[in-house]
């Protein structure tokens, strides 16, 4: 069974661009997370999907990122325009809607310039 | 959601048993425990839940005291390949809600040969 996959997994973007991360969650999987990982900040929670819906889109991150999940099988995150400060690891993590354990992708590195 | 405690650091050598603790002392009666350990360039990936007593599974063990403040991840003689960070996490999943799952900063074990 394939995991989630996420692409790319390394971009680097120069400030005031426009970047879109994707992410194919494990099949079957109702929920779908994005996070956000930095050495500082730890893991922050940007989005939650339920059966496709916007469930949470992480308060202070509605500035410049927009995630939307158009089909189950299916997400991506926008982040528009890019800044340095979105320097991170971009996490995507899916699970079965009943139960709790999430199935992470291998992330997507950005570097901001 | 209670918050939980973790040292931020452990060093062991290999073959050695690892206890890693966790703190979570607002734990709710619908919440549970979750750890998960998260290797350098991937995702977290989930290691073993629990509600209360001991749970066993291949990877690891889990202690959860009386009260249910404390919890104790057991990783039996660990290799390289467990140097990681942990984290512990509770979480309520009541009404079958998979509400999404807090990290903290985790404890980092460090392995050596």
């Amino acid at each position: 069974d394939a995991g989630v996959t996420q692409t790319p997994r390394h971009e680097v973007a120069e400030k005031g661009q426009t970047i879109i991360l994707k992410c194919e969650p494990v099949s079957g999987h109702n929920d779908l997370f994005w996070y956000r990982q930095t050495k500082i900040q730890g893991l922050e929670l940007l989005s939650y999907f339920r059966s496709k819906s916007l469930m949470e889109d992480g308060g202070a991150f509605k500035d410049r990122f927009k995630a939307e999940m158009l089909n189950s099988s299916f997400s991506t995150l926008k982040i528009q325009p890019t800044e340095p400060k979105d320097s991170a690891v971009y996490l995507c993590a899916s699970s079965w809607t009943s139960g709790n354990t999430l199935y992470f992708g291998e992330g997507s590195r950005l570097i901001v310039v | 959601l209670a918050k939980t405690t973790q040292p931020p650091s452990m060093e062991a050598y290999e073959g050695q048993e690892v206890n890693v603790s966790c703190s979570h002392t607002n734990i709710a009666t619908s919440e549970y425990i979750y750890w998960y350990r998260q290797v350098p360039h991937q995702g977290p990936q989930f290691i073993i839940q629990g509600y209360k007593d001991y749970v066993v599974n291949e990877v690891a063990s889990l202690f959860i005291s009386a009260d249910r403040k404390l919890s104790t991840l057991s990783l039996p003689w660990v290799s390289l390949r467990d140097a990681a960070v942990y984290y512990c996490i509770v979480t309520d999943i009541s009404g079958g809600s998979n509400a999404k799952l807090t990290f903290g900063k985790g404890t980092k074990l460090s392995v050596k040969s």
